[in-house]
């Protein structure tokens, strides 16, 4: 079974630096990879979507890698802000099998920006 | 419509209540899917739609839970005799069908058990 872990689960930073959040996954077999983000009491938002045939992906102040046989992405978040306080989910998609409609997530990292 | 839509946002239920949550997906969006997440977890798969046919519900954890979406359109999670275990948020999520596509989630429905 699909193993995905996070870590770390919580930063707290001042407001400003660069930050990188990690995802590791077991099977290495993945269709795509994606990023989202939830506040508080809310769903959740895509923000990066990677397919495994790509090294990364860049939305403005957020950059996602992925390592596809290593089993590892991270996302990298550039002169944070407060708005970003939230926390960051990273989940995998199978290409094939009879998981192929699924996606494993972890458990998240819940990131806190101060002023 | 411009997003995924969820109701009821809150529903309190009595423990042994039957309960149905609503999923509006993207119009267009072929594939829809429900998710559970427990407090301070990531979401877990509980079930997959392609147009109106369940393509997988080996995540349902109970023959209590009951999905369907019978015109390949809106969605209905259904939970009877519900029990505390159930409290969670459960968020629906759509996509257009493709391997290639991403997932747009709703806001999800926070049940809780009493």
């Amino acid at each position: 079974k699909q193993e995905v872990t996070q870590i770390p689960a919580a930063l707290s930073v001042p407001e400003g630096e660069n930050l990188v959040l990690n995802c590791s996954f077991t099977d290495s077999a993945i269709y795509n990879l994606q990023w989202f983000r939830q506040d508080p009491g809310k769903g959740l938002t895509s923000l990066l979507l990677i397919q495994s045939s790509q090294r990364e992906q860049t939305s403005g102040r957020l950059n996602a890698s992925l390592d596809k046989s290593s089993g590892r992405s991270t996302l990298y978040i550039a002169a944070s802000q407060p708005g970003d306080s939230a926390t960051y989910l990273c989940a995998v998609r199978h290409g094939r099998g009879s998981t192929l409609g699924r996606l494993y997530f972890g458990r998240g990292t819940q990131l806190t920006v101060w002023p | 419509g411009a997003g995924v839509s969820q109701s009821p946002r809150y529903k309190v239920a009595k423990r042994g209540q039957d309960v149905a949550l609503r999923c509006d997906p993207i119009s267009g969006h072929v594939s829809l899917f429900w998710y559970q997440q427990a407090l301070g977890q990531g979401p877990e798969f509980l079930t997959y739609f392609q147009n109106e046919a369940q393509l997988d519900k080996s995540g349902l954890p109970s023959d209590r839970f009951f999905a369907e979406r019978p015109e390949g359109s809106v969605s209905t999670l259904k939970i009877q005799r519900t029990q505390q275990e159930d409290s969670a948020v459960y968020l629906c999520a759509s996509s257009l069908g493709g391997l290639g596509y991403g997932y747009t989630f709703g806001s999800g429905t926070r049940l809780t058990v009493v």
